[in-house]
């Protein structure tokens, strides 16, 4: 089965640039999105189609994919954004998701 | 803007089956490019895909999970449903809903806030 991977935790000082990987075999080949989860809260849409950003997500947010890696970038990362964040693709009909990534923000 | 709400019963005893209903308002489930999906949270731990389902009937599952799942939909209701079988304190997590927007590309768009459903004797 296809998997994604993401480190378990990044951390990043407020206002620098903070990035996530997703790593999956020929991922690039794939549409990745990208999901921030605050505690308590539903999933939220940040990043679709490699490096779209929803209506009403920041433009702080980006995204990109290549090769084998998918990438989530926050510019000026602010303390509002820390989270976990979770990369998922399609394989065939079949969704997957990375194992997630807790941004620590300090 | 579409909103889901997913509903039943919030413990559930071992060997016996989780039934869940997502409420779709804001729009018809019938219109548009859409699947409907279920996906779930164990505490402390990832999102776990379970399956999507199509206006038309047409559905797609986990592989792991696909012996136990069934994903229905009632368009008269607004409605979809997601029924596990012979559960275990496994199956124990917050289970969400989610609309999946299927033009250009196919992504979750919107969510549902979730229902944690335990199993437990």
């Amino acid at each position: 089965s296809y998997e994604l991977t993401q480190p378990p935790s990044v951390s990043v000082s407020p206002g620098q640039t903070a990035s996530i990987s997703c790593s999956g075999d020929k991922l690039g080949n794939k549409y990745a999105c990208w999901f921030q989860q605050k505690p308590g809260q539903s999933p939220v849409l940040v990043i679709y189609q490699d490096n779209k950003r929803p209506s009403g997500i920041p433009e702080r947010f980006s995204g990109s994919n290549s090769g084998n890696t998918a990438t989530l970038t926050i510019s000026g990362t602010q303390a509002m954004d820390e989270a976990d964040y979770y990369c998922q693709a399609w394989d065939s009909s079949t969704a997957v998701f990375g194992g997630g990534t807790k941004l620590t923000v300090l | 803007q579409v909103q889901l709400q997913e509903s039943g019963p919030g413990l559930v005893k071992p060997s016996q089956t989780l039934s869940l209903t997502c409420t779709v308002s804001g729009g018809s489930i019938s219109s548009g490019s859409y699947y409907w999906s279920w996906i779930r949270q164990p505490a402390g731990k990832g999102l776990e895909w379970i399956g999507r389902i199509y206006t038309s009937g047409s559905t797609n599952y986990n592989p792991s999970l696909k012996s136990r799942v069934t994903i229905s939909v009632d368009t008269s209701k607004n409605q979809f449903s997601l029924k596990l079988y012979s559960v275990t304190a496994a199956d124990t997590a917050v289970y969400y809903c989610a609309r999946i927007s299927s033009t250009v590309t196919t992504f979750f768009d919107y969510w549902g806030q979730g229902t944690l459903v335990t199993v437990s004797s």
